[in-house]
């Protein structure tokens, strides 16, 4: 199946430990995303990579650092985790340029305890 | 800047009822313009767009239309099905980016 698919889709963890979140596109596209949904279900984009580059890097704690070792795969490290950082993170993939949309992945609902 | 604004939920509507939701923007040039549905425990799917003024887009019956002079791109479906119960939201994005602003999202129930 085409698709974007992260893993795992549910992850429950203690504050201060380190996890990863991993995700996949096998639609030959070369632009990559993660957004953060939150309780009310808003969106809000974290971070963009555009063949493999970062492009677009909002106001995110340090704790997350994404990596992409190709421009299939974009990965979510996040350190010391906090309460706050609970929520339903979305990967997502689309061609370059603003007509294209986004095509997601299913999420990974994050809670820390 | 760019931002979206969308009415507040939830909508909660019978089966065949007529369905609005509300979507304004703001931006600068000339957007492209998208709504997105999410089903319960899945993610976002591109559910239509419009790339410029007065374009419609269409598809499994809801329908939007790109209005410039009102900055409005207001969802419609003129009788809704209890499978559309989700979570409806606007997003616009400019052309040449990568970024995806979106709404607040809409959360519409369909009772039988």
């Amino acid at each position: 199946d085409t698709a974007v698919s992260q893993t795992p889709k549910y992850l429950v963890t203690q504050m201060g430990n380190d996890k990863s979140i991993k995700c996949e596109q096998n639609l030959g596209h070369d632009t990559m995303y993660w957004y953060k949904q939150d309780s009310k279900k808003f969106l809000k984009i974290m971070f963009s990579y555009n063949n493999k580059e970062l492009i677009i890097n909002e106001t995110v704690p340090n704790r997350f650092s994404p990596k992409s070792p190709d421009k299939a795969h974009l990965n979510l490290h996040i350190n010391s985790l906090e309460l706050g950082d609970s929520a339903v993170y979305f990967c997502a993939s689309s061609n370059t340029g603003g007509n294209s949309p986004l095509h997601f992945g299913n999420g990974t609902r994050l809670t820390v305890t | 800047g760019n931002s979206v604004t969308q009415m507040e939920g939830p909508v909660t509507l019978s089966e065949e009822a007529f369905l609005t939701i509300n979507c304004t923007y703001t931006a600068t040039g000339y957007p492209s313009l998208f709504w997105y549905v999410q089903y319960p425990g899945e993610g976002l799917q591109l559910l239509l767009k419009a790339t410029k003024a007065d374009d419609k887009g269409s598809n499994k019956g809801f329908e939007a239309t790109y209005r410039k002079e009102t900055t409005s791109f207001h969802l419609e479906k003129g009788s809704v099905q209890v499978s559309d119960s989700a979570v409806y939201f606007c997003a616009l994005s400019q052309t040449g980016a990568n970024n995806l602003f979106f709404g607040t999202g809409t959360r519409l129930t369909v009772i039988p």
